[in-house]
C-alpha cells in the first residue's frame, strides 16, 4: 500500500470553484510535497511543507499539514481550466532517501 | 534552460530485446533517480544515485540496471525486458537528494514491451 493516499481519486468542478484534495500518510515524515502532472507528462513541484509547519501558501495554492492526523490538504482557489491535471502528494519518511508518492487525484476543471 | 531530458519519449519493443532509456540533466545535480508510473500505483522508485559511481536500489529494482559514470547522465537499462515492464518511466534529479529538496522530472518515456 502507498505511504501517501490521495482522496478523492477524481474531482470534477466548474471554473472559479475551489478544489480541495487530501493526502493521508502512515509514518513519521520530514516533509510533505505536492506535485502536479499534466496528462502523461513529467511531474512539476508545487509546494513543500515541513513537518513543523501547519500551513503554507503559494499563489492560489494553500497547503495544510496535520501531523497528529497524518494528513495534508491542497486547496486550489478560483480554479481555472488550466488547473486540469493530476495532483500527487509525496512524503519523505524519516530515515529514507526516496520520496514516496501517492496514487494521485485527477482534477478536471470545466470551463 | 534547466531541465531533465529523457529519450526516447515513446518506445515499443519485444520481450528479451535489451534497451536503454537515457536521462541527462544540466543542473549539476548530484542526486538522480528513476521512477515508474502505473495506473493506481502512483510512482515507484526503481533506482537512485547520490553521485557518480554511487547507485542504490529503490522499491522495485528487479529487471533493471543503472549506471552513473558521469554526473549529468543516468541511463536506465533493461537487459531482458518483459511485458510487466510496460510502464511510464520518469527520470528525476535534485541538487543533493536532501530531505527538503524538490525533484525535477523529465517528460517521461512510455515503454511498451510486447
Amino acid at each position: 500500500s502507498q505511504q501517501g493516499e490521495e482522496d478523492p481519486q477524481a474531482l470534477s468542478i466548474q471554473e472559479g470553484e475551489n478544489a480541495t484534495m487530501n493526502c493521508s500518510y502512515k509514518t513519521s515524515i520530514n516533509n510533505l510535497q505536492w506535485y502536479r502532472q499534466n496528462s502523461g507528462r513529467g511531474l512539476v513541484h508545487l509546494i513543500l511543507i515541513r513537518s513543523n509547519e501547519r500551513e503554507k501558501h503559494s499563489g492560489r495554492l494553500r497547503v495544510t499539514l496535520d501531523t497528529s492526523k497524518k494528513s495534508s490538504s491542497l486547496l486550489i482557489t478560483a480554479s481555472r481550466a488550466a488547473d486540469t491535471a493530476s495532483y500527487f502528494c509525496a512524503t519523505k519518511m524519516t530515515g529514507r532517501r526516496a520520496l514516496t508518492f501517492g496514487s494521485g487525484t485527477r482534477l478536471q476543471v470545466q470551463p | 534552460e534547466a531541465q531533465v531530458t529523457q529519450n526516447p519519449r515513446y518506445l515499443i519493443t519485444v520481450t528479451g530485446k535489451k534497451l536503454t532509456v537515457t536521462c541527462s540533466q544540466n543542473m549539476n545535480h548530484e542526486y538522480m533517480s528513476w521512477y515508474r508510473q502505473d495506473p493506481g500505483l502512483g510512482l515507484r522508485q526503481i533506482y537512485y544515485s547520490m553521485n557518480v559511481e554511487v547507485t542504490d536500489k529503490g522499491d522495485v529494482p528487479e529487471g533493471y540496471k543503472v549506471s552513473r559514470k558521469e554526473k549529468r547522465n543516468f541511463p536506465l537499462i533493461l537487459e531482458s525486458p518483459s511485458p510487466n515492464q510496460t510502464s511510464l518511466y520518469f527520470c528525476a534529479s535534485s541538487p543533493q537528494g536532501a530531505t527538503n529538496e524538490k525533484l525535477f522530472f523529465g517528460s517521461g518515456t512510455q515503454l511498451s514491451v510486447l
